[in-house]
């Protein structure tokens, strides 16, 4: 248990909404990350944080923004939501002490985008 | 840029049995760590097993073992003794030790026949 919880779990919206997706840690961890999943390509990263305030882009940022103004908190938008940003959002954390830098990932958040 | 291969799109098992996921990766780097991450049907990514590129030992545990070839840039994993809760989305991960993105290969679907 990564001790990482996401909300919405599941959502549906409409194209040009704004989304915001809330991943909630009470562990004090450094390092959160959002990563989506689509068939075919596995996980892949969207934004990470090291930080309060501190974010930084990954492979996949267009349309994506991020923010963390506490450290338990890391909030992933979408300024205006479009189709192909229908998947499957997670929220991963790596502990202080984790071995090998690993990375664990909270249970996931269904977002379609109609 | 680091690339994540897994050759094998779907693989079946007898229960009971052993069964060997593939997996290589590209990189220029040295100092790395591999991970394979289990996906059951409830979409949660789950850590089976770790290895850090500067150990030459295999990791195991308990069921689950890897087969780590630095040289040959493969990082295959080996599930003895197959159960059919092992069935599963299986995905290959690399990180850079200095890094902050894993690197997914597109994932191995496994089926465990009764």
């Amino acid at each position: 248990d990564a001790g990482i919880t996401q909300s919405p779990r599941h959502k549906v919206t409409e194209t040009g909404t704004p989304v915001t997706l809330r991943c909630h840690q009470t562990e004090n961890h450094r390092y959160m990350y959002w990563y989506r999943q689509d068939p075919g390509h596995g996980l892949r990263l969207i934004h990470y944080s090291y930080g309060v305030k501190d974010t930084d882009k990954g492979e996949v940022s267009d349309g994506y923004s991020v923010s963390r103004s506490k450290t338990e908190d890391f909030l992933l938008t979408l300024e205006s939501a479009t189709s192909s940003q229908t998947s499957v959002y997670f929220c991963a954390i790596t502990p202080a002490r984790a071995s090998g830098n690993t990375i664990y990932f909270g249970e996931g958040s269904w977002l379609t985008v109609v | 840029a680091q690339t994540v291969t897994q050759s094998q799109p779907e693989m079946s098992v007898q229960e009971a049995e052993t069964v060997t996921l593939s997996c290589t990766y590209d990189t220029s780097e040295s100092d790395y760590y591999l991970f394979w991450y289990k996906q059951p049907p409830s979409r949660q990514m789950i850590l089976v097993i770790r290895q850090e590129a500067y150990k030459q030992q295999n990791a195991t545990e308990n069921r689950f073992s890897v087969n780590f070839q630095k040289a040959a840039k493969s990082f295959s994993l080996k599930i003895s003794d197959s159960q059919l809760g092992d069935a599963a989305m299986y995905f290959c991960a690399y990180r850079v030790s200095a890094g902050n993105m894993l690197t997914f290969g597109g994932g191995t679907r496994l089926m465990v026949k009764p």
